[in-house]
């Protein structure tokens, strides 16, 4: 079974300061890495993905995420936040070839970012 | 990406009726999906929904509660049945797209109270 974890409920940084919303994993094989963001009252937006290749992704809105295979982390980072990136970022994983092509979704991080 | 809608954006209903959700997509997509996010909660998948066959339902949800209808490519409905206030949630349905229909795209949701 794959799983997702999101170890922080939430997150908060001053505006201007790097941030990084954590993410690790588990899966068969290797994996499909996502990040949505969602802003109140709105659906899921895709940020970034990881499939194959660097292991740093670059992603919408200046969102970036580096996959760590030893670690099964894939944490999001942005060097420097802005106070319209505060919402809810899920983390997401699915299995690249075999098992369940449909992803699971961690329980999300509310990220605030003060002014 | 896609373009995708859903109608209402949110609705207001009484216990014990029903409420049929719209999904439209700005392209021709096989695979189509129902979520459901609880307040302060993740995603958890409701069905799949292919074009000409019937839905394919998780753990926990049934098609007399959840019917859905897929009727081309770039449409699919979810009505959900004889609700009760725990059906109060966010319903969002997504489409797989990408190079290899690797990443999930995601609808504004539709958001349900029931009294």
């Amino acid at each position: 079974a794959q799983s997702v974890a999101q170890p922080e409920d939430q997150v908060n940084v001053a505006e201007g300061n790097p941030l990084t919303v954590k993410c690790t994993y588990s899966v068969s094989g290797n994996p499909y890495l996502f990040w949505y963001v969602q802003y109140p009252n709105r659906g899921l937006q895709f940020l970034l993905k990881y499939i194959t290749g660097d292991n740093l992704v670059k992603g919408s809105y200046g969102f970036e995420a580096e996959f760590n295979k030893s670690q099964t982390s894939f944490h999001l980072k942005k060097p420097s936040a802005l106070v319209s990136d505060s919402a809810l970022y899920f983390c997401a994983v699915r299995g690249a070839s075999g098992g369940s092509y449909i992803p699971t979704f961690g329980r999300g991080t509310s990220l605030i970012v003060h002014p | 990406s896609a373009v995708i809608s859903q109608k209402p954006s949110r609705d207001i209903c009484q216990r014990g009726t029903s409420l049929t959700i719209q999904c439209q997509v700005d392209s021709q997509v096989t695979m189509m999906f129902w979520y459901r996010q609880q307040p302060g909660q993740s995603l958890t998948l409701i069905a799949t929904a292919n074009q000409g066959s019937e839905a394919t339902y998780e753990s926990g949800f049934v098609i007399d509660k959840f019917p859905i209808s897929r009727p081309n490519l770039t449409f699919s409905t979810l009505t959900v049945s004889n609700m009760s206030p725990e059906d109060s949630s966010i319903y969002l349905c997504s489409v797989e797209l990408g190079a290899n229909t690797d990443t999930q795209y995601f609808g504004p949701g539709t958001r349900l109270t029931v009294l």
